[in-house]
């Protein structure tokens, strides 16, 4: 129980076009999924807070025009890279809170590896 | 952002050798996390501790929670090859709410 998954995997895309990455709860309904990204050796930086039929909340610093995040079902939520550039590019990982274990741990996809051109 | 101090930042140790790590934090927790990280991978769960004192296991892996609610260890016995990877430690429902704040990450490589 308890899966995250992302899609895709990888992705390379050319400076100044947009890339969608979807995160999906498999087994367990998630009313606030996470967007992380991380850097080599680092740990996660969290970007967002998707929130089911509502707003996402942005970390500071994050750009919500850049980083348009939209969680339409209980199952999915969606982060658009848009006018990517190469300092985008980086691991992208979502989370997703499974309130049905313990206090809401939350369950993290495998990630996505985007890499601009 | 927010980070809790978590180390050692790395350690390379032979086969059958236990291993320590720790983290602490200046703020309270209600819940402690363990993650696992291997490469191209998105961090796995290990252990969820819920309260202060608790002490949880998880095959080779046991973990506690702090009596401060501001600190806690894992510890991995008899480590195998398998067990390289990236450990985070998360500390959650706080002042920061549902978020999980992170410790920097402690990089295990075994030689076998």
């Amino acid at each position: 129980g308890a899966v995250v998954s992302q899609h895709p995997s990888w992705v390379i895309c050319k400076s100044g076009t947009s890339v969608k990455i979807e995160c999906r709860s498999l087994d367990f309904q998630a009313t606030t999924m996470f967007w992380y990204r991380q850097f080599p050796k680092q740990s996660l930086m969290l970007m967002a807070t998707s929130n089911e039929g509502s707003k996402a909340t942005y970390e500071q610093g994050v750009e919500k025009d850049k980083f348009l995040i939209n969680h339409a079902s209980l199952t999915l939520s969606t982060l658009t890279v848009t006018s990517a550039h190469p300092e985008d590019s980086s691991f992208y990982i979502c989370s997703a809170r499974d309130l049905g274990r313990g206090l809401g741990e939350q369950y993290f996809g495998p990630g996505t590896r985007l890499t601009v051109t | 952002g927010q980070q809790l101090n978590q180390s050692p930042q790395s350690m390379f140790i032979q086969e059958g050798e236990d291993v320590s790590m720790n983290c602490t934090s200046s703020s309270i927790f209600n819940t402690w996390l363990w993650y696992k990280q291997e490469p191209g991978e998105g961090p796995v769960l290990l252990i969820a501790l819920y309260k202060a004192g608790e002490l949880t296991s998880n095959g080779r892996l046991t973990a506690q929670f702090g009596i401060t609610r501001k600190d806690s260890f894992l510890n991995i016995s008899a480590s195998i090859p398998s067990d390289v990877g990236i450990y985070f430690c998360a500390g959650q429902w706080g002042e920061y709410g549902n978020k999980l704040v992170f410790g920097a990450g402690t990089i295990l490589r075994v030689k076998s």
